[in-house]
């Protein structure tokens, strides 16, 4: 999608290491997400972010964290990856969430995670 | 827990029917509502927002909302094989981050 990009796209990971994945957005919007989506659960908050180093948690945050050190990055972190962790992953930014936001979520393409 | 439900489906329809997807939510203070479109493989995209009880139509979609009875619906008129996709309503309560339903797939049979 136009301004918000996701890497990698794919991959394959072992259980038990580290893994990273990178949301980066050129629409200087102050809210980013990340998202998980598994069949049957639909799209589950993972952590959000509402500013520079302002972050929060979301519904399924335990295993992972975050980082935003600029305004156009957001790194998601798998601690140490486990099998339950295999999904397809979505960031999302806003410009501002609720009512008066006409735009809802821009969603990156995803990044179709396997933890092996 | 705020919680948003949807008929898991497949819903199917005949090429130039009207399909309807429903989507029920938990929480009486819900501000507003979305509708997104996720093709197989692919990111959401939005269709529609509606914030006001009552109907809001943008060309062949109507977005339907009854706060009084939590439900918000869209309607697809003269549905086409390019309409079948998974459907997910997104539903936001006083500025919070959106909660998600578990999506609606939609098949047009030509």
């Amino acid at each position: 999608d136009a301004g918000i990009t996701q890497s990698p796209r794919h991959k394959v990971t072992e259980t038990g290491t580290p893994v990273t994945l990178r949301c980066h957005q050129t629409e200087n919007h102050r809210y980013m997400y990340w998202y998980r989506q598994d069949p049957g659960h639909g799209l589950r908050l993972i952590h959000y972010s509402y500013g520079v180093k302002d972050t929060d948690k979301g519904e399924v945050s335990d295993g992972y964290s975050v980082s935003r050190s600029k305004t156009e990055d957001f790194l998601l972190t798998l601690e140490s990856a486990t099998s339950s962790q295999t999904s397809v992953y979505f960031c999302a930014i806003t410009e501002v969430p609720g009512q008066g936001n006409s735009r809802g979520y821009t969603f990156g393409s995803g990044t179709r995670l396997t933890v092996v | 827990q705020k919680e948003v439900e949807q008929n898991s489906g497949p819903l199917s329809v005949p090429e130039g029917a009207i399909a309807s997807l429903n989507c029920t939510y938990s929480d009486r203070g819900s501000q507003s509502f979305f509708w997104y479109r996720q093709y197989s493989g692919k990111s959401p995209e939005l269709i529609m927002f509606i914030y006001s009880n009552g109907d809001k139509e943008d060309g062949r979609f109507t977005a339907q909302l009854n706060k009084a009875s939590q439900y918000v619906s869209l309607l697809i008129r003269d549905s086409q094989p390019s309409d079948s996709a998974t459907y997910l309503c997104a539903v936001n309560f006083y500025g919070q981050n959106f909660v998600f339903g578990p999506g609606t797939r939609l098949s047009v049979l030509p």
